[in-house]
């Protein structure tokens, strides 16, 4: 079975910190994603990737960067964390047109 | 902009007791609707994946059906252990990118 595995289930940062969460998946999906998932609001796209070095702007890019050197690994990068990034990130990997694999998630909360 | 959206937001039903969960989408060329359940502090798991208006998709007390406008989860004689977030998400056209709903938290009780 896919495995999409995320570094960390919990993590505390501090304001101001620049945080790394990192996502490996094993199935040589050309597509990753990253979302993040808060009440009320459901699970909104970050941004994703579908190649290696490529990616793509989701729904609320800002205040994060992403990078995917190599096809299986694809890193979401907090600049400059703030308290409103408080929340649960979810990491995703698929082949093309067909359904999404994801990880467990990482519950980040900045203070 | 491609959207979707679930009702009800929350659904309570007692064990046994029959019902659907809807998903409406506004997404430019489908190309796939997916069915998501998600347990609380954990990731989205796969359900079922529809592609074309008129097919549906079968798993225990679970079914999937999908029109040209929305998707229905059915849920036949529900276990206190179907309780969970039941997602939506719709690929349009010339992209990979999913669009999710905002879920439907269902509460089965014994």
């Amino acid at each position: 079975d896919v495995k999409v595995t995320q570094s960390s289930r919990y993590l505390v940062k501090r304001t101001g910190e620049k945080v790394f969460l990192e996502c490996v998946q094993d199935m040589d999906h050309e597509n990753m994603f990253w979302y993040r998932q808060d009440p009320g609001l459901g699970l909104r796209l970050i941004y994703f990737s579908y190649d290696v070095k490529m990616k793509e702007k989701g729904d609320i890019p800002e205040g994060y960067s992403v990078s995917r050197e190599k096809k299986e690994r694809f890193s979401l990068i907090l600049e400059s964390a703030s308290t409103n990034q408080t929340s649960m990130y979810l990491c995703a990997s698929s082949l093309s047109r067909v359904r999404a694999f994801f990880g467990q998630g990482t519950r980040l909360t900045v203070v | 902009e491609d959207q979707v959206t679930q009702s009800p937001e929350a659904l309570r039903l007692q064990e046994g007791e029959s019902s659907s969960l809807n998903c409406s989408y506004t997404v430019s060329g489908l190309r796939g609707l997916f069915w998501y359940r998600q347990d609380p502090g954990k990731g989205p798991e796969f359900l079922f994946t529809l592609y074309s208006a008129g097919e549906e998709k079968e798993k225990e007390r679970l079914k999937a059906t999908l029109t040209k406008k929305e998707s229905f989860l059915h849920i036949t004689a529900p276990k206190p252990e179907d309780s969970a977030t039941y997602l939506c998400a719709g690929r349009g056209g010339g992209s990979e990118k999913l669009v999710f709903g905002k879920g439907t938290k269902l509460t089965v009780n014994p």
